[in-house]
């Protein structure tokens, strides 16, 4: 079965640090794979999406960015954080080929705090 | 315009009773999708149901059922006999171009509803 791993759970940086969160997906090959932010008691507003290794779409402009160095590895990172990075951060898979009713499946997230 | 809309911040219902929670979405597609996910408190995002523009019944999947009408543009979530464990925040979410293979890989959320199973 698939199994799709983020880490870490928890993260607390100060403004100006780097990021780095990783996400894992097994038991699948050539996931499309997604970055998403919950700001707290909202909906998901998604940040990345990827179809293949070194593709990469961003939906938002921000100072985030994303890598996908392999076929089931995705990395969201940041040079300098800002406080407005603060939030929920998921990760998420779906199968990369057949019709659009294939479900994205979520990570359990990062809680992100910026000071 | 917002694409998807639930109306209802919070909603509570009583253990064993079924509760509706709504969502309409805001689309020019023919092909499109539904979906409906569970956030409990803890976080991670738990898919529940799938509903296609073309699909003729509602979809149903054990104590949960989709009743969509298409004309109205409403996909609202039905949970039958209500259990302690099912309060969560609930997600409606609408991916467009399902089929064209045009690429679209968005799903686009609704803001939620918060629900709260009562003893």
């Amino acid at each position: 079965s698939q199994t799709i791993h983020q880490w870490p759970a928890t993260l607390v940086q100060p403004v100006g640090s780097p990021l780095s969160l990783e996400c894992t997906v097994e038991g699948t090959s050539n996931p499309n794979l997604y970055w998403y932010r919950q700001a707290a008691g909202r909906g998901l507003q998604l940040l990345f999406y990827s179809v293949g290794i070194g593709q990469i779409s961003s939906e938002v402009p921000q100072n985030l960015s994303a890598s996908r160095p392999q076929d089931r590895q995705f990395i969201l990172s940041s040079k300098k954080l800002l406080l407005s990075d603060s939030g929920f951060y998921l990760c998420a898979w779906s199968v990369g080929t057949g019709g659009g009713n294939q479900p994205q499946h979520f990570g359990d997230g990062t809680r992100l705090s910026i000071l | 315009a917002q694409k998807i809309t639930q109306t209802q911040p919070g909603m509570f219902v009583q253990e064993k009773e079924a509760v509706t929670l709504d969502c309409t979405y805001d689309t020019s597609d023919q092909s499109y999708g539904l979906f409906w996910y569970k956030q409990p408190s803890s976080g991670e995002m738990i898919f529940l149901i799938y509903q296609g523009s073309y699909d003729e019944q509602n979809a149903t999947e054990g104590r949960y059922s989709l009743n969509f009408q298409k004309a109205r543009k409403s996909a609202n979530l039905v949970i039958s006999a209500s259990q302690l464990g099912d309060s969560a925040m609930y997600f409606c979410a609408m991916r467009e171009r399902e089929y064209s293979g045009a690429g679209s890989y968005q799903l686009t959320f609704g803001k939620g509803t918060k629900l709260s199973v009562i003893p």
